[in-house]
């Protein structure tokens, strides 16, 4: 049990239509990272905010966007969704950021049809 | 740009094998390294967590080794069994996390 907890376990949704995941992130940890991991692949990075700003973007388009509120929980929303989204969006929330352990909810399966 | 990969992509052994798995990765400027456990579908369970100044971790049946010099960390197994069937996944964190593809182990009875 790593106190980091994901809804929905699971989502269908069609093209072109808009998706919100949430996360849960452990009581006192300030940093949270969004992850989509495509089948067979290792997860790749979305984006990262510490204390309600992002610090860091991986190679996603604008239309993955994202909050953070002060009671540590997050959100990752996906517009104009594609094909391509289909994926396992795992988030991951640590202390600070860098050096510290990172601990993962159970992920968001999300199937775009 | 980090790149990360883990050899071999799979591995089957009969119970009670010791395993090897490895990791390597390009850029040697990390805070840490973290290596996972991920069973079908579900999300990251944290083995180990080795930071840049250390050589190596220990936990129980599991050991890992890092070479930051030579981009290299490898996770011991000892004496393996059934349950620890799952795909293994390293981590180099340099503020966000860079993962391989894993390795996705079988440990037959």
């Amino acid at each position: 049990e790593t106190g980091v907890t994901q809804s929905p376990t699971h989502l269908i949704k069609t093209r072109g239509q808009q998706v919100t995941l949430r996360c849960s992130s452990q009581s006192g940890h300030n940093t949270v990272s969004w992850y989509q991991q495509a089948l067979g692949q290792g997860p790749q990075f979305i984006f990262q905010y510490y204390r309600e700003e992002e610090n860091g973007r991986g190679n996603f388009p604008p239309r993955f966007s994202g909050l953070q509120f002060p009671n540590y929980s997050s959100e990752l929303n996906v517009n104009a969704l594609e094909l391509d989204d289909s994926a396992l969006y795992l988030c991951a929330s640590s202390l600070a950021m860098g050096d510290t352990e990172a601990f993962f909810g159970q992920g968001t399966r999300l199937t775009v049809v | 740009k980090q790149e990360v990969t883990q050899i071999p992509a799979a591995l089957s052994v009969p119970e009670g094998e010791n395993l090897v798995l490895n990791c390597s990765f390009t850029d040697s400027a990390i805070y840490n390294l973290q290596w996972f456990r991920q069973d079908p579908g579900k999300g990251l369970t944290s083995l180990l967590l080795i930071q840049s100044s250390q050589r190596e971790q220990t936990s129980g049946r599991l050991n890992a080794s890092l070479d930051k010099s030579s981009g290299r960390s490898t996770l011991y197994i000892a004496a393996s069994q059934p349950g620890d069937s799952a795909t293994y996944l390293c981590a180099v964190d340099d503020y966000k996390l860079s993962f391989g593809a894993g390795t996705t182990v079988t440990v037959r009875a």
